[in-house]
């Protein structure tokens, strides 16, 4: 079945650091998600992706579609001890409204 | 934006009573909704797929008759713990979404404690 690769699997900063994780995977997806979980909550939507080669931002957040839409990126800049949490990419398939595949997820920790 | 409101947040149960949790779109009519189970610091695990009006699909390894879901309205689904035992305890998530419009809406979870 379709597996998504997320790396780092974690990762310990220090305030106002950059931070950057991707995903790959094996096989193609029309829509790439990226998600950030803070404990015992459910997954909250940072960007979403649906055209290969898009690069989107969301304030402190900048995100890419691969060109062979087999794998995403996901940029924090100017960490702040609020990022905190899990984060997970997602991909979709041939339908919008299709199952989603998450990848192992990065958890990121913040130093002040 | 879309709302998804999942309860309850937490429950605990004794060994073999049932436990339902209840995922309601609050603001939108969702055609598909997903259920979800999460060990700490894992991943989120797809149990099943439901759609409207029709029967859930599991993933396999998934016991149909023990995580009963009904989605009998375009804004409620609910899954129910038959027979719960410890090793059923876990963080269940629900996600929502709607046909066409291409968002997946995620439930605040519930932490199920099987004692």
């Amino acid at each position: 079945g379709q597996q998504l690769n997320q790396s780092p699997q974690s990762m310990f900063i220090q305030e106002g650091e950059d931070v950057s994780m991707n995903c790959t995977s094996s096989s193609i997806f029309n829509t790439w998600l990226w998600y950030k979980q803070d404990p015992g909550e459910g997954p909250v939507l940072l960007i979403a992706l649906y055209k290969a080669g898009e690069l989107t931002s969301n304030g402190r957040l900048t995100a890419q579609f691969g060109i062979t839409r087999k794998d995403s990126f996901l940029n924090i800049s100017a960490s702040i001890p609020s990022d905190v949490g899990i984060y997970f990419c997602a991909g979709a398939g041939g339908t919008s409204y299709g199952k989603l595949t998450f990848g192992q997820g990065t958890i990121l920790t913040v130093h002040p | 934006g879309a709302v998804v409101s999942q309860h309850p947040s937490r429950v605990i149960c004794k060994s073999g009573t049932s436990v339902k949790i209840e995922c309601r779109s609050l603001d939108f009519q969702a055609t598909t909704m997903f259920w979800y189970r999460q060990f700490p610091k894992k991943s989120l695990m797809l149990m099943a797929t439901s759609n409207e009006g029709s029967k859930a699909t599991y993933e396999q390894g998934v016991e149909k008759d023990k995580f009963l879901i009904n989605h009998a309205s375009l804004t409620l689904s609910t899954l129910t713990v038959t027979s719960a035992h410890p090793e059923d305890s876990s963080f269940y998530i629900c996600s929502a979404t709607t046909r066409g419009e291409g968002g997946y809406t995620f439930g605040s979870g519930t932490r199920l404690t099987v004692v």
